[in-house]
């Protein structure tokens, strides 16, 4: 079975400009979430879908980051424009029965210069 | 709300030694709580959780975790590690009325040396 594949795995680009990041999850899962690692930081929740719609996007720092989870299948996280704080590691986990169960990709490592 | 400290960034530890990494998280509601661990280049893992009953849990490489409810901890101990644990571990916890949301620590790395 495969896991959760990201891409890309990194990522650098200019600030003000646009970047799409993807998340396959496990087949079958209907949760999928996204998280941030910032600096070294901790790792922190930015959303969550349930299949298509979004169940909690309590994270999600402004307005200029977009998640979209068309069909239920892979999703998606746009930085447009994207700004140097925005830099870090982008984790996609999915779960096939609620939160007890995450499993992770290997993140997209964005660095805007 | 909920916030996770893991007080030390680094851990370096020689091959066979004890070593515990430790976990203090704050919380005004019910937690469950999580290790994960992350080997270079891959996704995080989930090593071991607590959810309810015994305060002592296991994974099945070896390491173990204890829930303190009145130190509000749940440190991760191993009697001897291995050069393979070398990795980063990241403590989490979410909160029982929204397990779907996990509030992690700045993460531990583990650095086992020969």
């Amino acid at each position: 079975e495969a896991g959760v594949t990201q891409f890309p795995s990194h990522s650098v680009i200019e600030k003000g400009q646009t970047v799409t990041l993807r998340c396959d999850p496990i087949s079958g899962h209907d949760n999928l979430y996204w998280y941030r690692r910032v600096m070294g930081k901790e790792i922190k929740f930015l959303l969550h879908f349930v299949k298509e719609s979004k169940q909690d996007e309590s994270g999600m720092p402004n307005n200029r980051f977009l998640a979209e989870r068309t069909g239920g299948t892979y999703s998606t996280l746009k930085v447009q424009p994207a700004e140097l704080e925005d830099s870090g590691v982008y984790f996609c986990a999915s779960s096939q029965d609620g939160g007890f169960g995450q499993f992770f990709g290997p993140g997209t490592r964005l660095t805007v210069l | 709300a909920q916030s996770v400290t893991q007080l030390d960034s680094q851990v370096p530890v020689f091959e066979e030694a004890p070593v515990e990494l430790r976990c203090n998280y704050s919380s005004s509601v019910s937690v469950y709580l999580f290790w994960y661990v992350q080997y270079p280049n891959q996704g995080l893992q989930l090593l071991l959780k607590y959810l309810s009953g015994s305060t002592l849990v296991e994974s099945i490489n070896g390491f173990e975790a204890e829930f303190n409810k009145s130190q509000t901890s749940f440190h991760l101990r191993k009697p001897s590690v291995h050069i393979s644990d070398t990795a980063e571990y990241f403590c989490a916890v979410s909160p029982i009325y929204n397990f779907n949301k996990f509030y992690f620590g700045s993460g531990t790395k583990l650095n086992v040396k020969p």
